[in-house]
């Protein structure tokens, strides 16, 4: 069955440090992979996504991800925090072919000191 | 123009009455779903719908009626509403799969909450 498993439930970095979320996936096929960010009471909005090609992909805000086969992951970076990143954010796969499902992650909550 | 509108934003209701959220889009997708976020961000499917056809219907209380008059829009009604049933909903639609692949959309969420 297809899974997705975000390690950290909660990270608080330091504004300008460098950040890595973890995404570690189980689907048996190559899978279309994304991550969504929610601010506090707002909707979710698509940071990035895999679909094949380039395993490194670039996404808004400054926010990069790389997909790795081998470790089945699709981590998410950004190399200088901002204040603003602050928020809940959802990694997930989607399969096509079980009628267009989507799976989430339990997502991970991200603190910014100033 | 908002891609995945959803209405109400907020819905504050009574154990026992019955409600419905709203949800439209604009992107000429085929696939439109209801998720469900609970109080601690888990989001899970609840619906997903294709071309006006039910596709997926997880386990949920079938007090829960999706309703979908035309594939932009599929709506969520809920009879004799619970406690358990206050979360925030989210509509959101894709297009098949295709060259261009297959990205979801989200509507900005209705947060119910039953007194």
């Amino acid at each position: 069955a297809q899974s997705v498993t975000q390690p950290d439930i909660h990270i608080t970095v330091s504004e300008g440090a460098s950040l890595e979320l973890r995404c570690n996936y189980s689907y048996g096929a190559t899978p279309y992979l994304f991550w969504y960010v929610q601010s506090p009471g707002q909707g979710l909005q698509l940071l990035l996504k895999y679909f094949s090609g380039d395993t490194l992909v670039q996404g808004i805000k400054g926010f990069e991800a790389e997909f790795k086969r081998s470790q089945s992951s699709f981590n998410l970076r950004k190399p200088s925090v901002h204040w603003s990143d602050a928020a809940e954010y959802f990694c997930a796969v989607g399969t096509f072919f079980t009628g267009n499902q989507f799976y989430f992650g339990t997502g991970t909550s991200l603190t910014v000191i100033p | 123009d908002t891609a995945v509108s959803q209405t109400p934003k907020y819905l504050v209701t009574q154990m026992g009455n019955d409600k419905s959220i709203k949800c439209e889009q604009n992107l000429g997708h085929d696939t439109m779903y209801w998720y469900k976020q609970d109080s601690k961000k888990f989001l899970k499917i609840m619906f997903s719908y294709n071309n006006k056809e039910l596709i997926i219907n997880e386990t949920v209380p079938n007090r829960f009626s999706p309703k979908s008059p035309d594939k932009a829009h599929l709506n969520l009604h809920i009879n004799s509403l619970e406690l358990g049933d206050s979360a925030v909903y989210f509509c959101a639609s894709s297009q098949v799969a295709g060259h261009s692949g297959n990205t979801i959309y989200f509507g900005e969420g209705s947060w119910l909450t039953v007194v």
